[in-house]
């Protein structure tokens, strides 16, 4: 069983605030890390696909890097807004048959 | 683009009847389509993985008989809940990936959530 970890798994940062967070996951047999940012009542978005070691992906304030050998990546947001309020997943391919093994998920919260 | 449809969004049912939930990308073909199961503080659970026009390969620990999966289209896969008990309740949520698409990106449908009284 592949152990994919989040952390914090909450954070409450106010508006303006930047802010990061991690995603562990064991560096062997790595294939994509994933991550999905989810609002509450509505559909998992696929934020970035990462693949490279060293990859850093950039999504308006958003982005992400990502470390294959020491098994990590870090999302990061730049000046939080509170329609980034959702929770963020992480999710690991390990290239079998396109599986993904999801993390628990950072759930971020801002205000005003 | 790439939307995915579930319905229903919610569903009550007494114990022993059997629950339908459906799968549909709305704007792609799917030629493979992923069930998981979200219990509370949990993380997304895979339980089975649907191929069209074959059957389903489930986790271990996933009972086949228990959750029938149908993926008799390429913009449609079903996930059938028989004799449900109060256990089987919980949020279940589908996902699809676009043919010929390289990246493995999943796209979401917005869950169902089922509870067995």
């Amino acid at each position: 069983i592949l152990n994919v970890e989040q952390s914090p798994q909450s954070l409450h940062v106010q508006e303006g605030d930047s802010t990061n967070f991690t995603c562990s996951f064991p560096s062997s047999n790595f294939y994509a890390l994933h991550w999905y940012r989810w609002e509450t009542a509505k559909s998992p978005e696929a934020l970035f696909v990462m693949t490279l070691n060293g990859d850093e992906k950039k999504k308006g304030r958003i982005s992400a890097t990502l470390n294959t050998k020491e098994g990590y990546s870090y999302l990061y947001i730049k000046g939080s807004q509170p329609e980034d309020s959702a929770t963020y997943l992480c999710a690991l391919l390990t290239g079998t048959a396109s599986k993904l093994t999801f993390g628990t998920g950072t759930r971020l919260q801002v205000t005003l | 683009g790439a939307v995915v449809s579930q319905h229903p969004s919610w569903v009550i049912c007494k114990s022993g009847t059997s629950v339908k939930i459906e799968c549909r990308s709305l704007d792609f073909q799917a030629t493979t389509m992923f069930w998981y199961r979200q219990f509370p503080k949990q993380s997304l659970m895979l339980m089975a993985t649907s191929n069209e026009g074959s059957k389903a390969t489930y986790e271990q620990g996933v009972e086949k008989d228990k959750f029938l999966i149908n993926h008799a289209s390429l913009t449609l896969s079903t996930l059938t809940v028989t004799s449900a008990h109060p256990e089987d309740s919980s949020f279940y949520i589908c996902s699809a990936i676009v043919a010929g698409d390289g990246t493995d990106t999943q796209y979401f449908g917005p869950g169902t959530r089922l509870t067995v009284l």
